[in-house]
């Protein structure tokens, strides 16, 4: 079974403060995707990476940046938390075809911004 | 401009009572639709992926369908276990995967 983990489920930061947002796939998959997710507004795609050192920005990238230095591991870093980025995060990994394989989703972040 | 409507945003059946949610879309050049069902407070799970109009896949009560303008996930005799929002996605000719808002579905015993 793939297995898609992330670092936190709940967690509480200050305005202002640096967040990371950790995940970690032990499947082998070339591609990571990080997600948030809001009442009213679905999941929308903040950055994804098809290989390890790339990365690509989604539908919402503003406020936000990822690393990915090991093929395993997608990391989504707020360099100054706001409150309107409280939400739920989600990663999520996929095959090697350029994305079209269905994704497995770790089981979320639920970050509050105070 | 891509985009991906589902509906009903939310459905209550009972037990054993079939029903379909749709998901409408506008992409260009339809890659694959798929369709994952999310638990509260859980990431989304996979169900299914389609390719081309008139392709069908089932997976136990659940069976997806596609047109070229729509999908439906027909839901038959479901049970409270099958409760859950259920997330239609679509990816296009440029890759990029817009997910719908979701339907919540709540059987009733």
């Amino acid at each position: 079974d793939v297995k898609v983990t992330q670092s936190s489920r709940y967690l509480v930061k200050r305005t202002g403060e640096k967040v990371f947002l950790e995940c970690v796939q032990d499947m082998d998959h070339e591609n990571m995707f990080w997600y948030r997710q809001d009442p009213g507004l679905g999941l929308r795609l903040i950055y994804f990476s098809y290989d390890v050192k790339m990365k690509e920005k989604g539908d919402i990238p503003e406020g936000y940046s990822v690393s990915r230095e090991k093929k395993e591991r997608f990391s989504l870093i707020l360099e100054s938390a706001s409150t309107n980025q409280t939400s739920m995060y989600l990663c999520a990994s996929s095959l090697p075809r350029t994305g079209l394989d269905e994704q497995f989703f770790g089981p979320g972040t639920r970050l509050t911004v105070l | 401009e891509d985009q991906v409507t589902q509906s009903p945003e939310a459905l209550r059946l009972q037990e054993g009572e079939s029903s379909s949610l749709n998901c409408s879309y506008t992409v260009s050049g339809l890659r694959g639709l798929f369709w994952y069902r999310q638990d509260p407070g859980k990431g989304p799970e996979f169900l299914f992926t389609l390719y081309s109009a008139g392709e069908e896949k089932e997976k136990e009560r659940l069976k997806a369908t596609l047109t070229k303008k729509e999908s439906f996930l027909h839901i038959t005799a479901p049970k409270p276990e099958d409760s859950a929002t259920y997330l239609c996605a679509v990816q296009g000719r440029d890759d990029k995967i817009i997910f719908g808002k979701g339907t919540r579905l709540h059987i009733l015993p």
